[in-house]
């Protein structure tokens, strides 16, 4: 079964910070991996994807993540926060078997201090 | 604009008086799916269509009902609802089941008293 798991549900970082979000995941084969973002009192959107091309995946707002298959890891960085980062971010992995194609880490909602 | 909309954004309701959360989507996806997002517990399915006339449950569905007889509309139905359905809940598309990429609505947020 696919799984991920989010590394803090709280991080905060001062603008112009590295932000450093972290997902590890479960999965019995090779699995394609999700970033999405909420920011308030909105819907999630799809920040980025990895689906086995290249392993660095750049997304939308300067953000990036890496897939490192020896740590089963999927970690979302930008290398200077902005305030508008500020938003909840939610890891995802397919789940091949079953009904939904997404299975949601819990989240980790972002602050970033002026 | 493509898009998905849900009404109503915001709902105040008394327990057992029965709601309806309507989701549409202009982009003719074949599957949609409605979750319901919790603190410290993320998205969880609640139950999903994989085109019209097929829906069944997901992670969550006790307490629910949903019906598909148009292929854009998605409709969440709570026939009785309980002060435990207090939540975001949350209407998703995406052009299959397979294409993985999920186009979310923005919310709607329940109170059950």
């Amino acid at each position: 079964a696919q799984s991920v798991t989010q590394l803090g549900s709280h991080v905060s970082v001062s603008e112009g910070a590295l932000v450093l979000l972290r997902c590890n995941y479960s999965s019995s084969v090779p699995p394609y991996l999700f970033w999405y973002v909420q920011y308030p009192n909105q819907g999630l959107q799809l920040l980025l994807k990895y689906t086995s091309a290249a392993t660095l995946v750049k997304g939308i707002n300067g953000f990036e993540a890496e897939f490192k298959k020896s740590e089963t890891s999927f970690h979302l960085t930008k290398p200077s926060a902005h305030m508008s980062d500020a938003a909840e971010y939610f890891c995802a992995v397919i789940r091949i078997s079953g009904n939904t194609p997404l299975v949601f880490g819990k989240g980790t909602r972002l602050s970033v201090i002026a | 604009e493509a898009q998905v909309t849900q009404n109503p954004r915001y709902l105040i309701t008394v327990t057992g008086k029965k709601l309806t959360v309507t989701c549409s989507q202009n982009m003719n996806h074949e599957y949609m799916s409605w979750y319901r997002q919790d603190p410290g517990l993320g998205l969880r399915q609640i139950y999903y269509s994989m085109n019209v006339e097929v829906t069944d449950k997901g992670d969550v569905p006790e307490g629910y009902k949903v019906s598909r007889k148009e292929k854009r509309n998605f409709p969440l139905i709570l026939e009785s609802p309980s002060p435990n359905q207090t939540s975001l809940y949350f209407c998703a598309s995406s052009p299959w089941l397979g294409s993985y990429e999920q186009y979310f609505g923005p919310g709607t947020r329940l109170t059950v008293t």
